[in-house]
């Protein structure tokens, strides 16, 4: 079942934080966020998994609340280049490598 | 930036006709994955494969077949276009292990277009 992304959009202004959400009505293993801009690839942001590991870039920070199946990821002092669209994706296990459930996406628009 | 190539970047066929897409990596990376984009769906997955020969359905299978004879290749193949596939596809890989967490690297996608 696809993961409950909010809000689906939010426009900023340069240097404003903004919080992403991602719920999910499953137990999961991890939640992972990626980055899309226009007509190009996602690219990987941030892993969290259960148990309280994580790995991502250093400029970004999320949690994880496994009681709760949610995550937030946190966008602070925003820059222009963080224009784009947000995706959770999760998994309900680990071990294996069956494919990422995404949420519909984010979209963030960053205004000088 | 992880080596992986889709084929061909941009298709326009006809409903009926079949399609093959194809996804190369250079990082020898066990795990290949297809996904679909489309407006207002986010992504979806459309099979994977966690081993040469070895693949698995994902979440809208239908429609959709896959090889992988080899562990740099994943095909994707639509035996019979529908309007319906008209979509951006996806590839991605990942090494599902202690350093990497299955940390999924997408390729340049497709836009393939089903009159």
């Amino acid at each position: 079942q696809q993961p409950v992304q909010s809000p689906q959009a939010v426009i900023l202004r340069e240097g404003e934080d903004a919080v992403i959400n991602c719920s999910s009505s499953k137990a999961l293993y991890s939640v992972h966020w990626y980055r899309q801009k226009h007509g190009e690839a996602p690219v990987f942001l941030m892993i969290l998994l259960k148990g309280g590991e994580q790995k991502g870039h250093e400029k970004i920070s999320a949690s994880f609340n496994e009681k709760k199946q949610q995550s937030s990821l946190y966008l602070t002092a925003s820059q222009l280049s963080y224009s784009g669209t947000y995706f959770c994706g999760t998994e309900d296990s680990g071990g294996g490598a069956d494919g990422l459930t995404f949420g519909k996406g984010t979209h963030l628009i960053i205004q000088p | 930036d992880a080596g992986i190539t889709q084929s061909p970047r941009h298709k326009v066929t006809e409903t009926g006709t079949p399609v093959t897409l194809r996804c190369h990596q250079t990082e020898n990376h066990r795990y290949m994955y297809w996904y679909r984009q489309d407006p207002g769906h986010g992504l979806r997955l459309i099979h994977y494969s966690y081993g040469v020969k070895d693949t698995d359905k994902g979440e809208v299978s239908d429609g959709y077949s896959v090889s992988r004879s080899k562990t740099e290749d994943f095909l994707l193949t639509l035996e019979s276009a529908t309007s319906s596939q008209t979509s951006v596809y996806f590839c991605a890989i990942s090494e599902s292990n202690l350093v990497s967490y299955n940390e999924q690297f997408f390729g340049p996608g497709t836009r393939l277009t089903v009159l």
